[in-house]
């Protein structure tokens, strides 16, 4: 029971570098999300998705880019990284939207830009 | 637009002590309110939730009651265990967008 599954775990970017976060669930979910944490602060929503070849922008989409070309992957690409861009990312997936259904939220991947 | 605002922590507890986390919102409408629970190591799990006024949402010994007149939404638990020591976000309906608004968390140690 995988759920959802993302990479890596860790990673230190040096500023200008880029990278690309994945994200995949096995539980045929619709929706996914990618949300931001910040030391302090709660949870901000990156971009989100309603399905394949789907997607929109959410709170705090500049610095990032995501696709969904299947249903399961739903990566988040970061593009010339900043240190504004350290945080923890979460990702999430549910079969209803949030606000009717329940989140299923990957363990996080904690990046660091210096 | 949307809000919630959540208890700063951390919060630190003795084994089987009584345990409320404040959770107030500022919405238009009746949005669902939601309780996540983060687990060392883990994901962000829905613990419970309440969607309209009055409900309460009950999970584990967690309880909370959608309070529209005091625009609040309290976390309590009647005896806490160790186990319960969590991060724990409070959340809401944030826009047309179907997506959540949450707050800070809150970090909760519960000592033996």
């Amino acid at each position: 029971n995988a759920g959802v599954t993302q990479t890596p775990k860790f990673r230190i970017l040096k500023i200008g570098q880029s990278m690309t976060l994945q994200c995949a669930q096995d539980m045929n979910h619709n929706y996914m999300y990618w949300y931001r944490q910040d030391p302090g602060m709660g949870l901000k929503l990156i971009y989100y998705s309603v399905g394949a070849g789907i997607t929109d922008k959410g709170e705090v989409p500049n610095g990032y880019n995501v696709s969904r070309s299947t249903t399961e992957d739903f990566p988040l690409r970061l593009e010339l990284a900043a240190p504004s861009q350290t945080s923890v990312y979460f990702c999430a997936s549910s079969s209803l939207r949030a606000n009717t259904g329940e989140l299923f939220f990957g363990e996080g991947s904690r990046l660091t830009v210096l | 637009g949307n809000s919630v605002t959540q208890m700063e922590g951390p919060v630190t507890l003795s084994e089987e002590a009584f345990l409320t986390i404040n959770c107030t919102y500022t919405a238009t409408g009746y949005p669902s309110l939601f309780w996540y629970v983060q687990y060392p190591g883990e994901g962000l799990q829905l613990l419970l939730k309440a969607t309209k006024a009055d409900d309460k949402g009950s999970n584990k010994g967690f309880e909370a009651t959608y309070r529209k007149e005091t625009t609040s939404f309290h976390l309590e638990k009647g005896s806490v265990q160790v186990s319960d020591s969590a991060v724990y976000f409070c959340a809401l309906d944030g826009s047309s967008q179907g997506n959540l608004i949450f707050g800070k968390g809150t970090k909760l140690s519960v000592k033996p």
